[in-house]
């Protein structure tokens, strides 16, 4: 089985710019969440996304945000890039699961660098 | 409201020798935990989780962790250390209520020496 996919691996965008990354999920996952991680906040949650609607959010700002489709992939957007927003992407996908599990699986995530 | 906190930023040991990564939660339920490490570019890697069943966790590459609820920690360990081991290892907690969100550690980089 394939794992979680995540396109583009590297990105470059200047200040200022839009930015769009996508997510496949593992066939048969209907969750998928992001992650930023930042050497200075490190992992810190974006937003979840079940069955295209959104479950959880982060403390994000409103320049982020995402959708899912009826496939289960995920995209996220980032507006106005910020140098801050430089980070890696992380997104994980998952199962309906038993309570308690909460087994995610991760893709091996954007590397957004903004200039 | 849930934390988890990783005492060591970055750990050391030689090659053959025992690992003890150290995380303790804080949580006014009792948590999912989990323990993930991340290689260099690469993405996470579960490697074992803990769920109300059996204390002592056996994982991935000879790793297990015990949770202990009286001392809040859920101590990563490995009895002898291989090359290969050397990543990031992150702790995290997700809860039984909020089903998505993990909340993760700061991260301890272990480094293996040969």
């Amino acid at each position: 089985k394939a794992g979680v996919t995540q396109t583009p691996r590297y990105l470059i965008k200047t200040r200022g710019q839009q930015v769009t990354l996508s997510c496949s999920p593992i066939s048969g996952h209907r969750s998928v969440s992001w992650y930023q991680q930042t050497p200075g906040q490190g992992l810190q949650f974006l937003f979840e996304y079940f069955s295209e609607t959104q479950r959880n959010k982060g403390n994000f700002p409103g320049r982020f945000s995402g959708r899912q489709f009826s496939n289960s992939r995920s995209e996220m957007n980032v507006s106005t890039l910020e140098l801050g927003d430089s980070a890696l992407y992380l997104c994980a996908s998952s199962t309906l699961r038993d309570r308690g599990s909460h087994e995610q699986y991760f893709g091996p995530g954007t590397r957004l660098t903004v200039t | 409201a849930q934390s988890v906190t990783q005492l060591d930023s970055h750990v050391s040991v030689s090659e053959g020798t025992p690992v003890l990564l150290r995380c303790n939660y804080s949580s006014s339920y009792s948590p999912s935990l989990f323990w993930y490490v991340q290689h260099p570019n690469k993405g996470l890697q579960l490697l074992l989780k803990y769920t109300s069943a059996a204390t002592l966790v056996k994982g991935i590459n000879g790793f297990e962790a015990e949770f202990k609820k009286s001392e809040t920690s859920f101590h990563l360990t490995k009895p002898s250390a291989h090359m290969s081991d050397a990543a990031e290892y992150f702790c995290v907690a997700a809860s039984p209520y909020n089903t998505d969100k993990l909340i993760f550690g700061t991260g301890t980089r272990l480094q293996v020496f040969p």
